[in-house]
């Protein structure tokens, strides 16, 4: 059965703090992983990765992937208090490519001015 | 461009009623989906459509019914409302064949049945 774990569930840290925040993962069919911020309404997209090794960055955010230890981590840099948020991981699953998403539980950061 | 439109954003119920939640896109994607979020759950999959004419199952479909007679519109109805069905109700779509295009999400509906 596919499956998604985040890790920590929930986090709080104070401006200026550095965070790592992780995702593993058991697909049967790897296509790809994806993380999503998400604030008061819709989660938004920040990144998919597809190959090992090779990091994404954006801003303060960057994220990196290990398909052999199967996980991925999400690290933000010089926290602001906008980065209160939570962070989902997500893979597509099932045949084909549908679409069909599977999330992890979510990990909730709060920052602290 | 609205992207993907969500109606009502809060509705309130009492158990055993019906409602029908509204979910519409104008991105022409081909895929639209039906997810619920719950505390310390992340987002678990309802009911899901890949074309007009078409829907599948989800994770969680029970007590839910979809149908997909437009490519542009995805409702979510609850034919019995129940207390377990509280929750914050996402809709996203997203175009399909394409392995880099990501899912987008409405702006939610959150759910309260007494």
């Amino acid at each position: 059965e596919d499956k998604v774990v985040q890790s920590p569930l929930s986090l709080v840290v104070h401006e200026g703090d550095t965070v790592t925040l992780n995702c593993s993962y058991e697909v049967t069919n790897f296509r790809s992983l994806l993380w999503y911020k998400q604030e008061k309404k819709a989660p938004t997209f920040l990144f998919m990765l597809t190959s090992s090794g090779i990091e994404k960055k954006s801003g303060r955010l960057s994220s990196i992937l290990d398909k052999k230890e199967l996980f991925s981590i999400l690290n933000i840099t010089a926290t602001q208090t906008g980065d209160s948020a939570i962070y989902l991981c997500a893979l597509p699953h099932g045949s084909g490519n549908t679409g069909k998403l599977i999330f992890g539980q979510g990990t909730t950061l709060q920052v602290k001015p | 461009n609205a992207g993907v439109t969500q109606t009502p954003k809060f509705q309130v119920l009492k158990t055993g009623q019906s409602m029908t939640l509204q979910c519409a896109q104008d991105m022409n994607h081909e895929y639209m989906s039906w997810y619920r979020q719950d505390p310390g759950m992340g987002l678990r999959l309802i009911h899901y459509s890949v074309g007009a004419g078409i829907t599948d199952q989800g994770e969680v479909p029970n007590g839910y019914n979809v149908s997909r007679s437009t490519t542009e519109d995805f409702p979510l109805r609850l034919l019995s409302a129940a207390p377990s069905q509280t929750s914050v109700y996402f809709c996203a779509s997203k175009k399909t064949g394409h392995l880099n295009s990501p899912l987008h999400f409405g702006n939610g509906t959150r759910l309260t049945v007494t």
